[in-house]
């Protein structure tokens, strides 16, 4: 069974820093694209980063480069994301998420979200 | 902002056939994927690629592209499929991904 799990995730003070982790299982982690997606309370999906499977390639939204880094363990089957220098405004679900080999601009399994709450 | 636009809600009744769009200039040499996501779940992929639904996902839900704006289509609505619908595809430069807004549908 192909399944995502996020955890890491919980409060944490403006300024301070967090790693989420995604662990994998059900299919040949180092084959795909990976990605974190996140989800402000009451508001939409917002794409954050991408690596690929042998972690060479990665790109990031404009709004968390330089502050939140992907990163991946393929020995591990896992993901990671750490996130710094965090704001009230990076209040969300964050989800791992898969990118499909047959179109790569699809997220083709979820993890079920892991919720980060950034406040005083 | 998200430069792929839809529109934030849109009702039908039990039963008859909606159509939930998203405009974007890259919609006009690619294809949109699309989720559904009820609400305290994770988004779940319904269709993507030129002509793609994944197995689990019915019949009635189909796609089209027509110039810029990609349609996801359900054809005969069930109360089930009541939630919110998000496009996504690759943004102008090919390097980032993008979300739409999102829209929700409300079956009467």
């Amino acid at each position: 069974q192909v399944r995502l799990v996020e955890s890491g995730g919980g409060w944490v003070k403006p300024g301070g820093s967090l790693r989420l982790s995604c662990a994998a299982s059900g299919f040949t982690f180092n084959d795909y694209y990976m990605t974190w997606i996140r989800q402000a309370p009451g508001k939409g999906l917002e794409w954050l980063s991408y690596i690929s499977g042998t972690g060479r390639t990665i790109r990031s939204a404009d709004s968390v480069k330089g502050r939140f880094t992907i990163s991946r363990d393929n020995d591990r089957n896992s993901l990671y994301l750490l996130m710094n220098s965090l704001r009230a405004g990076d209040t969300a679900v964050y989800y791992c998420a898969r990118l499909s080999k047959t179109w790569d601009d699809a997220f083709d399994i979820w993890g079920q979200g892991t919720m980060v709450t950034v406040s005083s | 902002s998200s430069e792929l636009t839809q529109d934030p809600a849109v009702s039908v009744a039990l039963g008859q056939t909606v159509r939930i769009t998203c405009q974007g200039d890259t919609l006009g040499s690619s294809y949109a994927s699309w989720y559904q996501q009820k609400p305290g779940q994770a988004p779940v992929l319904v269709f993507y690629g030129k002509n793609i639904r994944p197995s689990g996902i019915p019949g009635r839900f189909s796609a089209s592209n027509s110039g810029n704006t990609a349609s996801l289509t359900i054809t005969g609505a069930q109360a089930e499929d009541e939630a919110d619908y998000y496009c996504n595809c690759r943004d102008s430069s090919g390097l980032h991904l993008v979300f739409g807004g999102g829209t929700k549908l409300t079956v009467l």
